[in-house]
């Protein structure tokens, strides 16, 4: 157990609706990152968040985006939903984010199908 | 300058072999090296990881060894297990960057 928890586990949902994904980093940790990994694909970054301030983007789209709250818990938020977000959506958490080179402990990550 | 190539894409081994992925990357900057751990319906785990300050580390059974002229580092698994099985991805990451994965290598090893 990486310390990390997101929720839900599973979610299903239909095209055009919106989604929020939740993630509670370890404790202690200043930073949360977002990735999302589709079949048989590697983990794509998509966004930084370090002590409630955005830090890093990376392949985000548009039609996401995400906050970290005083809590340091983050909430990654999906829209207008097509078929190809299908995906699995994994958080990370690190104790810095930008003064060096942490390791980054993984969540279990949430299934987000789009029928 | 960013990617991190990784090979090979699958990997069968016996049970008792060693297993072996490489990685390459292009952008010498890059200053940490783990590798991740990945079973089916779980999130990547931090298997062992190297700074390039040293050529070869060792937890176990997982070696990396890392040869910066050539820009290589690669994870070796000894004496492979069926418990082994799992899909590994090296990243890179430069300091006070993110990291860079590779596309990940999906290990079976065999009874």
């Amino acid at each position: 157990d990486s310390g990390v928890t997101q929720t839900p586990k599973h979610l299903i949902t239909a095209t055009g609706q919106r989604v929020t994904l939740r993630c509670s980093p370890r404790s202690g940790d200043l930073s949360v990152y977002w990735y999302q990994q589709s079949l048989d694909q590697g983990l794509q970054f998509l966004i930084q968040y370090y002590n409630g301030e955005e830090r890093a983007k990376g392949n985000i789209l548009e039609r996401f985006s995400a906050q970290q709250f005083p809590d340091l818990h983050s909430e990654l938020n999906l829209s207008s939903l097509e078929l190809g977000d299908s995906a699995l959506y994994f958080c990370a958490s690190s104790i810095r984010g930008g003064e060096g080179t942490d390791t980054q402990y993984f969540g279990p990550g949430t299934r987000l199908t789009v029928l | 300058q960013q990617q991190v190539k990784q090979s090979p894409q699958s990997l069968i081994v016996q049970k008792g072999g060693i297993s072996i992925i490489n990685c390459a990357y292009e952008n010498t900057a890059f200053d940490y090296f783990p590798w991740y751990q990945q079973f089916p319906g779980k999130g990547p785990a931090l298997l062992i990881a190297i700074r390039p300050d040293v050529s070869e580390k060792k937890e176990g059974r997982f070696t990396i060894s890392f040869n910066k002229s050539a820009k290589q580092f690669s994870l070796h698994i000894m004496d492979s297990q069926p418990g082994d099985s799992a899909t590994y991805f090296c990243a890179a990451a430069l300091y006070g960057q993110n990291f860079v994965f590779g596309p990940g290598t999906r290990l079976s090893v065999l009874p």
